[in-house]
This record gives structure tokens, sequence and C-alpha cells, in this order.
């Protein structure tokens, strides 16, 4: 079974530094991993997506994630956060050994970014 | 317009009553997802479809029944409203020759008094 695990419910980081939003998850296989975010009162929004290839993946609004195979983990990350980042952030796994009707992401918990000004 | 839509977006019921929420896509995308957030659970899969008239459970199906009979509508019906379903409802799609990421509906938020 596949799952996710981010371990911060809260994070709170000031308006122009650096921000980390930590993901681990367990896969049997090699994994397919997203990032979404989530601003009050709406849909999740899809970030990035690691699929295969380079370890660090860039995304919208200057977010980046890097893919760390032996601590398995998907931290997503900026180099300078912005109050506008200030949302609810989910990391998701999909195994993609089970294609056709067996496309599941498990998502994780959510962790709530604060940026301060 | 394009795009991912759910309707009501709001919705009070009482315990016992049939409720359905609406989703409708325009990209026809293969697959459709209803899951549903709660607070310290995250977002958890009740259905899912992979076309239209193929549908099968996810982690959390009691209480709840889909269809799929238009590959661009995906409604999702409980039959019979309790507390515990009170909950937002969000609707997403992903086309079947993509790596894999979901595009999400704006939610429901539904009550059950």
């Amino acid at each position: 079974a596949q799952s996710v695990a981010q371990p911060e419910d809260q994070v709170n980081v000031a308006e122009g530094n650096p921000l980390t939003v930590k993901c681990t998850y367990s896969v049997s296989g090699n994994p397919y991993l997203f990032w979404y975010v989530q601003y009050p009162n709406r849909g999740l929004q899809f970030l990035l997506k690691y699929i295969t290839g380079d370890n660090l993946v860039k995304g919208s609004y200057g977010f980046e994630a890097e893919f760390n195979k032996s601590q398995t983990s998907f931290h997503l990350k900026k180099p300078s956060a912005l109050v506008s980042d200030s949302a609810l952030y989910f990391c998701a796994v999909r195994d993609p050994r089970f294609s056709g009707s067996a496309r599941q992401l498990t998502f994780g918990s959510g962790t709530q970014l604060t940026v301060l000004p | 317009d394009a795009g991912i839509t759910q309707s009501p977006r709001y919705k009070i019921t009482e315990t016992g009553r049939q409720v359905t929420l609406m989703c409708h896509q325009t990209w026809s995308h293969s697959y459709m997802f209803w899951y549903r957030q709660d607070l310290g659970h995250g977002l958890r899969l009740i259905y899912y479809s992979a076309a239209a008239d193929i549908t099968d459970k996810g982690e959390v199906p009691d209480g709840y029944v889909v269809s799929r009979s238009k590959t661009e509508n995906f409604p999702l019906t409980l039959e019979s409203a309790t507390r515990s379903q009170t909950s937002v409802y969000f609707c997403a799609s992903t086309p079947a020759d993509r790596g894999g990421e979901q595009y999400f509906g704006p939610g429901t938020r539904l009550t059950v008094t």
C-alpha cells in the first residue's frame, strides 16, 4: 500500500526567507509524487510533479521540490517566501505500477504554511 | 467555461435525506474522482471512475453511490445522509495519457443537521 506523511501540521516563515514543507512517502516501486496547494474555500491546485529524471523539479509560482530516493522524501521548497504563499499544501503519491482503473493518488494530511510579513 | 465545476457550492440537509452533488468537466478526461476533506484526514477517496459506465470504490465508499452515464458528468449521491457525512467534497479529473496529476473542482461544503 502507498502512503504519504507530512510531519508538520503548521509551518511559519518570515517573508523573504526560504521555506521548506516536508513530505515522506512509502511506495513499493518507483513513485510518482505531486504537490498541491489549497487556498481558503478553493479546490486543490497542482503545483508540480516528479515522474522520473532530474531529482529537482520546478513548478508553478517559483516552487520546487527535491526527490530523494534514499530518504524517501519529496520536500517542497521556495528560495524566498511571499505572504501570498500562505495556504494549505498537500503532498500526494501514486504507484505507477498500477495502471488503468487504479490511478489513485494518496494524499498527506496537509501542512498549513503561514508567511509572516 | 472550460474546466471542472461542482454544484451546489453549499448545501445544508437533514439526516436521512437523499442528496446529490454534481460534478461536470469540459476536458473529456477519462478519469474522475470524488474525495472528501475533513480536518486531520486530508483528502480521502470515496469513488472513482475510469470511463463512462466504469466506477469503483475508494477508501471510504460506505453511504455513497455514484454513476457515470456520460464522460463529462460524475454525480455523487448520499442515499440517506448522516451527520458523519458533513464534509467538504471535491471532484477531480485526469486524462488517461498524463502522469496522473488531477485537476480539482472548487468543492461543495455539505452540512448534515
